[in-house]
């Protein structure tokens, strides 16, 4: 079965440095999303990607953050000048469509703000 | 704002004992419903989902869901569980047609003594 996968696993990063977390979706999905799970908390939707652009963002998407699509198979999510409370696992997810169509996830990227 | 509450943070049952976590939402339009479930060092897979029609939603590895729109609960059902079932479960909702982005609960976290 087609996966979502993430890449790093971990990512150690000190306060205020760039950090980019990648993920390559499935092959034939058209809708991309970025959600986040601060330990202990429920996971937060960031932000969704079709057609190019940002379809939808949450108020935690600030400018801190940007998605893009480099090519036809990655998807990004950079957050610049990292802060502590950036720490979280961040998942990435996919769909064929929207609404009903069930979104896929990957394994996640868990970053460490030192 | 769209909510989604998961009354049972932490489940221990023993092998073959009967599951029925709930999950009740919050939002005045049309939904779609969602149970996932990430096993220990995994990624969040579908368990089932309800869009529409019968409410009573058969999912893999033997999960059922009854969606009660009076309620607005979904929730989730094992006649028997084993083992295996260890994980956490996440209910989670869409606006059907407005919004791809998933509210999901705080999740349950499930352990199952052999």
């Amino acid at each position: 079965e087609p996966e979502v996968t993430q890449t790093p696993s971990h990512q150690v990063t000190q306060m205020g440095q760039e950090v980019i977390l990648r993920c390559v979706p499935i092959s034939n999905h058209l809708y991309f999303y970025w959600y986040r799970q601060i330990l202990g908390q429920k996971v937060e939707f960031l932000v969704s990607f079709y057609n190019n652009e940002i379809s939808e963002k949450s108020e935690i998407f600030d400018d801190q953050f940007s998605v893009e699509r480099p090519d036809g198979s990655n998807f990004t999510l950079k957050i610049r000048s990292t802060k502590l409370e950036d720490s979280a696992m961040y998942f990435c997810a996919s769909s064929e469509g929207n609404g009903n169509q069930p979104q896929h996830f990957g394994d996640g990227t868990r970053l460490s703000i030192l | 704002a769209q909510s989604v509450s998961q009354h049972n943070h932490h489940v221990i049952l023993s092998e073959a004992a009967s599951l029925e976590l709930g999950c009740n939402y919050s939002y005045g339009g049309t939904v779609n419903l969602f149970w996932y479930v990430q096993y220990p060092g995994q990624h969040l897979q579908l368990l089932l989902k309800y869009f529409s029609g019968d409410p009573l939603v058969k999912g893999i590895k033997g999960f059922e869901a009854e969606f009660i729109k009076s309620k607005f609960s979904f929730n989730l059902r094992k006649p028997s569980v084993q083992w295996s079932d260890t994980a956490e479960y996440f209910c989670a909702v869409n606006s059907r047609g407005a919004t791809n982005k998933l509210i999901f609960g705080t999740g349950t976290l499930l352990a199952v003594q052999p």
